[in-house]
């Protein structure tokens, strides 16, 4: 089983959806969750943190369910320029990334 | 500010040659440093990691090899490289509890 698995997609949305991406992870003793977005060909950015109580930053809105050890990203009104791979990022010892879900948000 | 540095930004090398790729940090001292691949289409692989000078961590065996010879300098080598060492290297420092900071990343292509 992989340490953090996510669907790859790709989630092909029109601007203005809303779309929300899922994430498992095997470690329970996982200590801290974040999103990162990776444009292609670009390193990867963090996005956003993940809290326990579920955190927003403007469209997006994440989510973390420590008991079921899934994590969540939601994001509200697509733009064009959210087009990205989404990395769900479980940190250990040290991060481990899922193989990311890749979003495309078309006019 | 904290800055991370990476290059060559695109390579492209035969079977069996040497690899070495460097990463260089700035606006900090004794970061955790790490170096990732990324092969086509599929997630990130953690190759190598140093708490400071000196101190090398292997995730997997493989083709390579990490030093740190500085507190902010971290360097990934190959004596000979394979086809399968292709892919997208990136360099990370830990910026704590808020996650890692990537560089710009070299783009391998061995031929």
């Amino acid at each position: 089983r992989k340490e953090v698995e996510q669907d790859p997609g790709p989630f092909n949305v029109p601007e203005g959806a809303t779309v929300a991406f899922n994430c498992t992870y095997s470690n329970s003793a996982s200590q801290s969750f974040f999103w990162y977005r990776q444009d292609c060909r670009k390193e990867p950015k963090l996005l956003m943190s993940v809290y326990s109580s579920g955190n927003e930053d403007g469209r997006f809105t994440a989510q973390l369910n420590r008991a079921s050890q899934y994590i969540s990203l939601l994001i509200r009104d697509s733009k064009l320029s959210d087009s990205a791979t989404y990395l769900c990022v479980v940190r250990e010892n040290d991060m481990r990334f899922g193989a990311g879900t890749r979003l495309t948000v078309k006019p | 500010s904290q800055t991370i540095h990476q290059w060559p930004a695109t390579l492209v090398q035969p079977v069996g040659s040497p690899l070495s790729l460097e990463c260089t940090v700035e606006g900090t001292s004794n970061p955790n440093l790490y170096w990732y691949r990324q092969a086509a289409g599929r997630g990130l692989q953690l190759l190598f990691y140093s708490v400071g000078i000196g101190q090398i961590s292997s995730e997997v065996p493989q083709n390579l090899s990490a030093s740190r010879p500085q507190d902010r300098q971290f360097i990934l080598s190959s004596k000979k490289l394979l086809l399968s060492d292709s892919g997208f290297y990136l360099c990370a420092w830990s910026t704590g509890f808020y996650g890692y900071t990537f560089g710009s990343g070299t783009r391998l292509t061995v031929v």
